[in-house]
């Protein structure tokens, strides 16, 4: 089956201490999505990529950095995590910009 | 602004009991609106996209409508394992991105 997969599916980190989230899909979609969604709320997007085109949201945080170094693969690097960091990140896939998004499982990470 | 509100927050059924969950937004050409299904600690799993006035789909128990303001996601007759948070998200306006609400929280009991 197509789909979006993210690793790891739990990850705890220590403030400060750099961390690297993953994503891969098999739905070869042009655009890649990160959100943020914190406990109760609605997922916050963070960046997209539209094929190699990176683009940021104006208050997604500089600690956050993503990278994709091809197609299939995407990844969120947050360089010195804080506790407000805390989340659920999630990777989403869209054929092209005005489409239907397909979420992965999801990246739950503490910061302690 | 572009906006989505989702009613009620929380909703408690019985399991058999029809409701409607509400997702009303304001937004500049619509360009879709969709619904998700998320359960806790998991990504959202797609329902439905709806893209103008009128249209309808279904699938199982679930019915998603849209009017020019608002769409309603029909449950006929659930079971304890829809017991889900729905959220309702639309693209449109000036920019590209999804905008989603805050979800409904429902929970059906046996």
């Amino acid at each position: 089956d197509a789909m979006v997969i993210q690793n790891p599916r739990y990850q705890v980190t220590q403030f400060g201490k750099p961390v690297t989230l993953s994503c891969s899909q098999t739905l070869n979609h042009n655009v890649m999505y990160w959100y943020q969604q914190k406990s109760s709320q609605a997922p916050k997007l963070l960046f997209h990529y539209y094929d190699k085109d990176f683009n940021n949201e104006a208050d997604t945080p500089d600690n956050f950095q993503s990278r994709r170094p091809n197609t299939s693969f995407c990844f969120l690097d947050i360089r010195s995590p804080g506790l407000g960091d805390t989340a659920m990140y999630l990777c989403a896939t869209s054929r092209d910009k005005v489409d239907t998004q397909y979420f992965g499982p999801g990246t739950r990470l503490t910061v302690l | 602004e572009d906006q989505v509100t989702q009613s009620p927050e929380a909703l408690r059924l019985q399991e058999g009991e029809s409701s409607s969950l509400n997702c009303s937004y304001t937004v500049s050409g619509l360009r879709g609106l969709f619904w998700y299904r998320q359960d806790p600690g998991k990504g959202p799993e797609f329902l439905f996209t709806l893209y103008s006035a009128g249209e309808e789909k279904e699938k199982e128990r679930l019915k998603a409508t849209l009017t020019k303001k608002e769409s309603f996601l029909h449950i006929t007759a659930p079971k304890p394992e829809d017991s889900a948070t729905y959220l309702c998200a639309v693209e449109g306006g000036a920019t590209n991105k999804l905008i989603f609400g805050t979800g409904t929280l429902l929970a059906v009991q046996p």
